[in-house]
């Protein structure tokens, strides 16, 4: 069971938009259609972005997106703002049995 | 609103079992969802332990699950983790965490556990 693959760092201005590759297998991120993703920011722990692909729970800004193509899973976040400044997560459930992506830092430059 | 809190020792030693507790507020266990760990050592990613439903019904990580053992108590709105073994690679901020399904939407502020004689 391996990690999901990220980019270790995705940059971005004030406004513009970015986007967060995640990078599993046909047993993972391209068989089922359970894909979430997560914020950290320093010390705190992980909030929930996004699940099953593309929701967002309540309270979670609209800026945030998400989606799937084959074996990657892409989380978008347009409007880039100050606050989003963090560390980002995929993960997948596959059967039984959860995996994490091995995080993105983004900054906001 | 469903808030987790994690309470353990902050400090085990080699070959020794790290336990933890997880204590429920705002929610019954006992009315369902499955009820996670995942660990985050220093400077690195988050894994998934393991997770646990209201009946006692448990998932562990393959790569983990010789190891792991995860109990609850609905009597008293908790969960709980052990870890046997343990190794300076156990060393970890351990979150607990309620599924929702297929995502974990509340969580813990996660406690440090260092392994260390």
């Amino acid at each position: 069971q391996s990690a999901l693959t990220q980019p270790a760092s995705v940059s971005g201005s004030p406004g513009q938009s970015i986007t967060i590759s995640c990078t599993g297998t046909s047993s993972d991120v391209g068989g089922y259609n359970y894909v979430s993703w997560y914020q950290q920011h320093p010390g705190k722990a992980p909030k929930l972005m996004i699940y099953e692909v593309s929701n967002r729970p309540s309270g979670v800004s609209n800026r945030f997106s998400g989606s799937k193509s084959g074996n990657t899973a892409s989380l978008t976040i347009s409007g880039l703002q100050a606050e989003d400044e963090a560390d980002y997560y995929c993960s997948s459930y596959t059967s039984s049995s959860y995996v994490f992506g091995t995080g993105t830092k983004v900054t906001v430059l | 609103q469903v808030q987790l809190q994690e309470s353990g020792p902050g400090l085990v030693k080699p070959s020794e079992t790290l336990s933890l507790t997880c204590a429920v507020s705002g929610y019954s266990i006992s009315s369902g969802y499955y009820w996670g760990w995942i660990r985050q050592p220093p400077g690195k990613g988050l894994e998934w332990i393991g997770s646990i439903y209201h009946s006692g019904s448990t998932y562990y990580n393959p790569s983990l699950k010789s190891r792991v053992t995860i109990s609850v108590d609905t009597s008293k709105n908790q969960f709980s983790l052990k870890l046997s073994s343990v190794t300076a690679a156990d060393t970890a901020v351990y979150y607990c965490a309620r599924e929702a399904p297929s995502a974990f939407g509340h969580w813990g502020q996660g406690t440090l556990v260092t392994v260390s004689s």
